[in-house]
C-alpha cells in the first residue's frame, strides 16, 4: 500500500533555514491532506491540514502548499527550530469514507543550532 | 487540550496469549479508531468505530482482532492469540465529528510479543 510517500527519509537544516518535507500520492480521489509530528515515545500530533479546493494553507511558520495535477504536497518550516526536531508524517484522507487515514514512512527532521 | 489516554503504555506477552489495549477518548467524540507502527514502517490503519459498531477495517484486522465500547466510556482492542509481528506501537486515534477532519492520537501503547 504506496497511495502515500514520503521519498526523503531524512533531512537536516540548520536553525533559522527553511525546512521543506515532501510527500506524493497516488490515489486522485484524496481530497483531505494532513501533516503530523511524531517525538519518540509520543503519539502523533496534529500540525497543518490542507483541503484539495486549496493549494496552500499557513499557519503561523509552518505553511502546507499542494499541487493536485502532480499529486504533490510540501510543508514547509520557517524560521526551523531546533524544537522542530521530529518525525513528520504526511497523511492523506477521502472524505467519502469515514475518515481512514493514509500514511507516508514519515520525514526525520534534524535542525542544528 | 483534551487527550486520548491509553493504558498500559507498554505491554510484553508470550505469544498465543491475549492482550487487551486500553483507550479513553475524548469526551465528545464520536469517530474511533486504531493505528498501528511497526518498528521502522508506516503507521497503518487496523480499524475504526462509530455508533458502536465498526465503520472499516483493514486486511490486516483479522478473526483475531476485536474492537468494543463496553461501558460508553474506554474504547478496548483485543487480540486474541497475539504473534511475534504483533509487536509494535499501538495508537487509538478519536474524532469529533464526520466533518471534523481533527484526528487526536493517543501516546501509544508499546505491545512486545515474545
Amino acid at each position: 500500500d504506496q497511495q502515500v510517500k514520503q521519498n526523503s527519509p531524512s533531512l537536516s537544516v540548520q536553525e533559522g533555514r527553511i525546512s521543506i518535507l515532501n510527500c506524493d500520492y497516488t490515489n486522485s480521489m484524496f481530497d483531505y491532506f494532513l501533516w503530523y509530528k511524531k517525538y519518540p515515545a509520543e503519539g502523533p500530533t496534529f500540525l497543518i491540514s490542507i483541503s484539495s479546493i486549496k493549494d496552500k494553507n499557513e499557519d503561523g511558520r509552518f505553511t502546507v502548499f499542494l499541487n493536485k495535477s502532480a499529486k504533490h504536497l510540501s510543508l514547509h518550516i520557517v524560521p526551523s527550530q531546533p524544537g522542530d526536531s521530529a518525525v513528520y508524517f504526511c497523511a492523506a484522507t477521502r472524505g467519502s469514507t469515514l475518515g481512514r487515514l493514509y500514511f507516508g514512512r514519515g520525514t526525520q527532521l534534524t535542525v542544528w543550532p | 487540550e483534551p487527550e486520548v489516554t491509553q493504558t498500559p503504555s507498554h505491554q510484553v506477552t508470550q505469544m498465543g496469549q491475549e492482550v487487551i489495549l486500553r483507550c479513553v477518548p475524548i469526551s465528545n467524540h464520536l469517530y474511533f479508531y486504531w493505528y498501528r507502527q511497526i518498528l521502522g514502517q508506516k503507521v497503518e490503519f487496523l480499524v475504526s468505530f462509530y455508533n458502536n459498531e465498526i465503520s472499516e477495517k483493514s486486511e490486516i484486522f483479522d478473526d483475531q482482532f476485536s474492537v468494543e465500547r463496553p461501558d460508553g466510556s474506554n474504547f478496548t482492542l483485543k487480540i486474541r492469540s497475539t504473534k511475534l509481528e504483533d509487536s509494535a506501537m499501538y495508537f487509538c486515534v478519536t474524532r469529533k465529528t464526520e466533518a471534523n477532519y481533527g484526528y487526536t492520537f493517543g501516546s501509544g501503547t508499546r505491545l512486545t510479543v515474545v
